[in-house]
């Protein structure tokens, strides 16, 4: 699976949009970026993925840039809450039964 | 609706112990996963199944072993435990169908002195 690369730790004003950048340049056609999140030690949870457009849901947006090297994840309002590890990972649609982890980014969202 | 559960929570081995750490899903879902994660680490993939009776390895399999006789349960073993298997372990399940995102539960955190 192609490697990401991603800022060790990042800080957000509550209220503010947290956008967080990943650098994937070797993904492959066929791969997907997914974000996850893992709040203190607790287990990973799923954000967003997409493959060459933009997505939105209720938690967050994905922006992948054109040639798909590299990709921001938009959380509009950050809250306390959304203090977490967040990780940014390139995998085929049916590949998420192996997961390749890179180290996240931390973000902390201050008061 | 439980989602993925591990037990248990926490554990202490002694060096040379053997135990199994469970996992269940109740989402019917074909594959499942399990993880370690060391301090200031993302997780690693141990050992992964695609269904029953079917599995493989991951990224750091030495010192573990994995079966799966029903869709629901994925255990972990360690057979002789040693300190540097000292961790967090996740488990993880996905629906083969669409396969997008992955369940992961709450973790055991294990210490092998």
């Amino acid at each position: 699976d192609a490697k990401t690369t991603q800022p060790t730790s990042m800080d957000c004003a509550e209220g503010r949009a947290a956008n967080l950048p990943c650098n994937h340049s070797t993904i492959s056609g066929n791969e997907y970026v997914y974000w996850y999140r893992q709040i203190h030690s607790q287990g990973p949870q799923y954000i967003i993925h997409g493959l060459k457009n933009n997505e939105t849901n209720e938690m967050a947006s994905l922006i992948i840039t054109e040639d798909r090297k590299s990709s921001t994840l938009i959380l509009p309002h950050a809250t306390l809450r959304d203090t977490a590890v967040y990780y940014c990972i390139v995998s085929t649609q049916g590949g998420s039964e192996k997961l390749v982890f890179g180290k996240g980014t931390k973000l902390t969202v201050n008061p | 609706n439980a989602g993925v559960t591990q037990t248990p929570k926490f554990q202490v081995l002694k060096t040379g112990q053997s135990m199994t750490l469970q996992c269940a899903q109740d989402m019917n879902h074909e594959y499942m996963s399990w993880y370690r994660q060391d301090p200031g680490m993302g997780l690693r993939l141990i050992h992964y199944s695609v269904g029953a009776g079917i599995t493989d390895q991951g990224e750091v399999p030495n010192g573990y072993n994995v079966s799966r006789s029903t869709t629901e349960d994925f255990p972990l073993r360690l057979l002789s435990a040693a300190p540097s298997q000292t961790s967090v372990y996740f488990c993880a399940s996905t629906h083969r169908t669409g396969n997008t995102e992955a369940f992961f539960g709450q973790g055991t955190r294990l210490t092998v002195v």
